[in-house]
């Protein structure tokens, strides 16, 4: 167990509709990931907040956004879904230590579109 | 453009063999190579990691070989196990360019039989 917890665990849903899945990081992780899995793409970055503020970018659509909240829980809301957008969304957090950034990740959100 | 390039993209190996995995960077700025075990339905974790001032680090049967000039580096399974059988993934990251996110190769899907 990572100790990262993401909210739900599995979520069908129809094209056009919008979607938000939840992460809680690991106690006392100020960074949280979004990472998108897919088969033909692997793991793509999606988008970093560091305690509440956005961090970096990556390769995260103008229908999906992010936000950090003052727990540090975070959520992405995907909206005017598409079946492409049919993925694993990946949660992680982490703390920066000396040796390196460790970054944890949770067991993921399946999102599957029709 | 992918920054990192992961081979092979899976791997079928005897109990006891020794699998290799390769990968190979283009940005010079990362400084921090993990690799990632991943088992179905589950959310990758945290193998073993090792910074470009080192040419090898071993942690239990694990090992990374790294190659700073050649821009490679490697995962080294010793005497593999049935349980070993997962998808790995090699990242990189610059922990100095303001942001930890990973930037991950596509994954090699290693088998180990019996």
């Amino acid at each position: 167990d990572s100790g990262v917890t993401q909210t739900p665990k599995h979520l069908i849903t129809a094209t056009g509709q919008r979607v938000t899945l939840r992460c809680s990081p690991r106690s006392g992780d100020l960074s949280v990931y979004w990472y998108q899995q897919s088969l033909d793409q692997g793991l793509q970055f999606l988008i970093q907040y560091y305690n509440g503020e956005e961090r970096a970018k990556g390769n995260i659509l103008e229908r999906f956004s992010a936000q950090q909240f003052p727990d540090l829980h975070s959520e992405l809301n995907l909206s005017s879904l598409e079946l492409g957008d049919s993925a694993l969304y990946f949660c992680a957090s982490s703390a920066t230590t000396v040796s390196g950034n460790t970054i944890y990740f949770g067991e993921g959100s399946w999102l599957t579109v029709v | 453009q992918q920054q990192v390039k992961q081979s092979p993209q899976s791997l079928i190996v005897q109990k006891g063999g020794i699998p290799i995995i390769n990968c190979a960077y283009e940005n010079t700025a990362f400084d921090y190579f993990p690799w990632y075990q991943q088992f179905p339905g589950k959310g990758p974790a945290l193998l073993i990691a090792i910074r470009p001032d080192v040419s090898e680090k071993k942690e239990g049967r694990f090992t990374i070989s790294f190659n700073k000039s050649a821009k490679q580096f490697s995962l080294h399974i010793m005497d593999s196990q049935p349980g070993d059988s997962a998808t790995y993934f090699c990242a990189a990251s610059n922990t100095q360019g303001g942001s930890e996110k990973l930037v991950f190769g596509k994954g090699t899907k290693l088998t180990v039989n019996p």
